[in-house]
């Protein structure tokens, strides 16, 4: 069975600074998905950003990339130029790679923007 | 955009009570997911469902936990005789086949507080 750890349940960013949350898997799938979600205060679930596992090239979308180390199961976002409105939980989640199987959820990083 | 949604935002039941929580899922997306989130822990796969049927289920989900795609569009959740611990928020999920992105767009949650 997977397991996905995230290991820092809170962090706080200075406005406009950078912040990088951790992620680690297990699995012993060789091909998968990976998915950082933002959860706001709101409590909808919204897509971060998404990696291939047979991509070498990290994800990126705007503000937000990844770092994902395959051989060492890591899976980190980089938040760049953070903003009051990324205050949020983020959960990292995976997923295998025949696509139509659940999530399976971290615990959640709670992050603050602090103005 | 297309979006997934889900009624009633906040259900709040007696113990023992009957609910149903409803999901419009994406028109295109064949894949449908529940998820549940205990206030404060991490999201938890409850069933999915392909095709009119379940195709994967957690241990979460037992015999009073029902779902059903009555027509077209809706994707119910029932859960049959509701307990003090079924109090969460419900997340509803649909995911698209076609675009081999495995995606899951998910509903803004419905809170379900049993008294």
């Amino acid at each position: 069975a997977q397991t996905v750890t995230q290991s820092q349940p809170e962090m706080s960013v200075q406005e406009a600074e950078t912040v990088t949350l951790s992620c680690t898997y297990d699995t012993s799938e060789n091909n998968y998905y990976l998915f950082w979600y933002k959860q706001p205060p709101s409590r909808q679930m919204i897509l971060v950003i998404r990696q291939e596992a047979y991509k070498q090239q990290n994800a990126t979308e705007n503000r937000f990339s990844v770092n994902f180390q395959k051989a060492a199961k890591s899976f980190s976002l980089k938040i760049s130029d953070s903003q009051l409105g990324d205050t949020a939980m983020y959960f990292c989640a995976f997923m295998t790679y025949s696509g139509n199987t659940p999530l399976v959820f971290g615990k959640g990083t709670r992050l603050s923007v602090i103005a | 955009e297309p979006e997934v949604t889900q009624t009633p935002s906040h259900q709040v039941t007696q113990m023992g009570q009957e609910v149903i929580l409803r999901c419009v899922p994406i028109s295109n997306h064949l894949y449908f997911y529940w998820y549940r989130q205990i206030l404060g822990q991490k999201v938890e796969f409850l069933v999915s469902f392909y095709n009119n049927e379940i195709s994967e289920k957690s241990e979460i989900f037992d015999d009073q936990f029902s779902v059903e795609r009555p027509d077209g569009s809706n994707f119910t959740l029932k859960i049959r005789s509701t307990k003090l611990e079924d109090s969460a928020m419900y997340f509803c999920a649909s995911s698209d086949v076609t675009s081999g992105l495995w995606e899951q767009f998910f509903g803004p949650g419905t809170r379900l507080t049993v008294l």
